[in-house]
């Protein structure tokens, strides 16, 4: 089993349509945690960090419960330009040690 | 942009040959990371430098290593090049071992093993 498992997707949406990716992580001693996104042939970039209490960027919310070792993503009024790739990154607590998900692909249509 | 930058952008090697990649990291971040990515999976983590040392290792074999200068730019160096070494291998750079600080990766090398 993979340290890291996210919705294995491909998400297909129309414009404005709100979407959710789900991820859990196996390793109780985890951290800090991180959504990236990355188009395709592109590095990975930060979306956003994920927090305890949970936290929203604009049209991004992210939510994470320790307990059951699960992190969300949530896009809502989607644009096209939301289409990628969206990796989700938990940190061991060492900053040597970021595991990332295979990523959710989702592509957002006219 | 995140001022992370790697060279090549993309390199063609044969097989049991030997390749050096290069990163400079972020202005004011100590620490680069060294990830390689296959085609439709996540960045596996390779390792880290921090003030010039080794500082964490992923399950990659001796013929991956790697350096960092003083002026924290990195290298990686991987030999006996196979075929499976065939990915994108991407740089990040972050500060100090803080880590809940995030890390941002630099474009990328992608390198093609024939």
């Amino acid at each position: 089993r993979k340290e890291v498992e996210q919705d294995p997707g491909p998400f297909n949406v129309p414009e404005g349509a709100t979407v959710a990716f789900n991820c859990t992580y196996s390793n109780s001693a985890s951290q800090s945690f991180f959504w990236y996104r990355q188009d395709c042939r592109k590095e990975p970039k930060l979306l956003m960090s994920v927090y305890s209490s949970g936290n929203e960027d604009g049209r991004f919310t992210a939510q994470l419960n320790r307990a059951s070792q699960y992190i969300s993503l949530l896009i809502r009024d989607s644009k096209l330009s939301d289409s990628a790739t969206y990796l989700c990154v938990v940190n061991r607590g060492n900053n040597n040690d970021m595991r990332f998900g295979a990523g959710t692909r989702l592509t957002v249509k006219p | 942009e995140t001022g992370v930058t790697q060279s090549p952008t993309h390199l063609i090697k044969t097989r049991g040959q030997q390749v050096t990649l290069r990163c400079s990291s972020q202005s004011g971040h100590n620490t680069v990371s060294w990830y390689q990515q296959a085609l439709g999976q996540g960045p596996q983590f390779i390792f880290q430098y921090y003030r010039e040392e080794e500082n964490g290792r992923g399950n990659f074999p001796p013929r991956f290593s790697g350096l960092q200068f003083p002026n924290y730019s990195s290298e990686l160096n991987v030999n006996a090049l196979e075929l499976d070494d065939s990915a994108l291998y991407l740089c990040a750079s972050s500060v100090p071992l803080a880590g809940e600080d995030p890390q941002y990766f630099g474009p990328g090398t992608r390198l093609t093993v024939l």
